[in-house]
């Protein structure tokens, strides 16, 4: 089946720096991925859709200029937490729905672990 | 307002028992779609079972089936034969306009040996 992968899978990094994260579809095209955030114990939060070629989408409440998304191409979205604090350590998981494919077929990454210290 | 909702936060099922994760869901949209995912402890999405809001059938997967009341608004998993590797989070989904995800609050599910 389909595979969307991340990178890195975890990362710790110090407050104050940037942190990028890399989704990759690796044998479909991808004209959109999401990008959700989960909370320990908690749901899975939608916080922009990307769309190649194209600003993505913020849900309400996600700052755009903290939360910076790049998707350069049909098969890679990058998002980037800039200046991360420790409020931003969480688990970032992407998604993306192969465009040949049926209605159903939306794809979830591993996901990345962040730690901000 | 488009909702899901998932009532149970932990249910404890007994191997080789069944067991039902209740989901309802809201909205106005006469075409969507609704899903089950399991996430064990290592945080990865594993997609079980769909359910697009005009199939006429419920969708069944192996040991999981779907059990889709249209006029309730509910999309109940269930899961037949739960073996130990059951154990995990369940979250049901439904897809909204764009093709984004809109999940419930997830059921921990216990299978108890």
């Amino acid at each position: 089946g389909a595979v969307v992968s991340q990178h890195p899978s975890r990362v710790i990094c110090k407050s104050g720096t940037s942190v990028k994260i890399e989704c990759r579809s690796l044998d479909f095209q991808a004209t959109t991925m999401f990008w959700y955030r989960q909370f320990p114990k908690q749901s899975l939060m939608l916080m922009a859709t990307s769309n190649e070629g194209s600003k993505a989408t913020y849900e309400q409440g996600v700052e755009k200029d903290k939360f910076l998304i790049n998707h350069a191409s049909l098969t890679l979205s990058t998002l980037t937490v800039t200046s991360a604090h420790p409020e931003d350590s969480s688990f970032y998981i992407c998604s993306a729905r192969d465009g040949q494919g049926a209605e159903e077929t939306q794809y979830f990454g591993p996901g990345t672990r962040l730690l901000v210290l | 307002a488009q909702k899901i909702t998932q009532t149970q936060p932990g249910m404890f099922v007994q191997e080789k028992e069944a067991v039902t994760l209740d989901c309802t869901y809201d909205t106005s949209d006469p075409s969507y779609g609704l899903f089950w995912y399991k996430q064990p402890s290592s945080g990865e999405m594993i997609f079980l079972i769909y359910q697009g809001s005009y199939d006429q059938q419920n969708a069944t997967e192996g040991r999981y089936s779907l059990n889709f009341q249209k006029a309730r608004k509910s999309a109940n998993l269930v899961i037949s034969a739960s073996q130990l590797g059951d154990s995990a989070m369940y979250f049901c989904a439904m897809r909204v306009s764009g093709g984004k995800l809109i999940f419930g609050q997830g059921t921990e599910l216990s299978v108890k040996p």
